[in-house]
């Protein structure tokens, strides 16, 4: 079945960086988009951007264009997430998703588990 | 970038009845284009509804999706215990993808 696995929890300090990853199973990995939305404690979601894994084609929100870069490796059927000059607001769980269909723009089905990034000093 | 406004805001309802749940956005979007995700505590969001009006995979058909234009809505035709959390709607027709601010539906 489809899944996708993120990476562990992370603990930041203001101005760092932060990269979280998203493994692909069960299709076909470089068809679909995947997605980063994120939750802060106790808030809405929030997107970040997408990436076609196997164009490497990406969309970025203009809230967090120049911060945020979306990767893919094929190889591994792994895609990364990573945020630049964290702030104590950006504690939160980032989740990816894969769309659902094969077409530009398309609901996100399945979710990863999550993952909770905090920023603290 | 369009913005979506959900209402209300937490609706209290009990077992069997039935909720209605409004997103509405701030300009006329193409109903192909939303859908409504349920999240419960501590997990990540689970798609419900896609193009205003279709079931996902697995998905009861007490969730029900309508609406066009600016106005959509979700309908649970009788809400039973595990329906209680929050649920969200999301335009995904443009390169940038909003999600409205939650509506909590509790006992």
């Amino acid at each position: 079945q489809v899944q996708l696995v993120q990476s562990g929890a992370e603990v930041k300090k203001p101005g760092a960086s932060v990269r979280v990853s998203c493994k692909a199973s069960g299709y076909s990995f470089t068809t679909y988009y995947i997605h980063w939305v994120r939750q802060a404690p106790g808030q809405g979601l929030e997107w970040l951007g997408r990436i076609h894994p196997g164009v490497a084609f990406t969309t970025y929100a203009q809230k967090f264009q120049g911060r945020v870069t979306m990767t893919g490796d094929t190889s591994t059927r792994t895609v990364y997430m990573e945020l630049s000059s964290l702030g104590s607001d950006d504690t939160a769980v980032y989740y990816c998703a894969r769309s659902r269909g094969y077409a530009d723009y398309e609901a996100s089905d399945p979710w990863g588990q999550g993952t909770l990034v905090t920023v603290s000093s | 970038e369009i913005v979506l406004t959900q209402s209300p805001g937490t609706l209290s309802l009990s077992p069997g009845e039935r909720a209605t749940l409004s997103c509405r956005a701030s300009q006329s979007v193409s109903s192909a284009y939303l859908a409504w995700y349920q999240q419960r505590p501590g997990q990540p969001p689970r798609l419900l509804i896609y193009g205003a009006s279709s079931r996902a995979t697995g998905i009861p058909d007490r969730f029900s999706g309508s609406g066009s234009g600016t106005d959509f809505s979700l309908t649970i035709a009788r809400l039973e215990a595990e329906d209680f959390a929050v649920y969200y709607c999301q335009h995904y027709g443009t390169s940038q993808v909003t999600f409205g601010g939650g509506t909590k539906v509790e006992i």
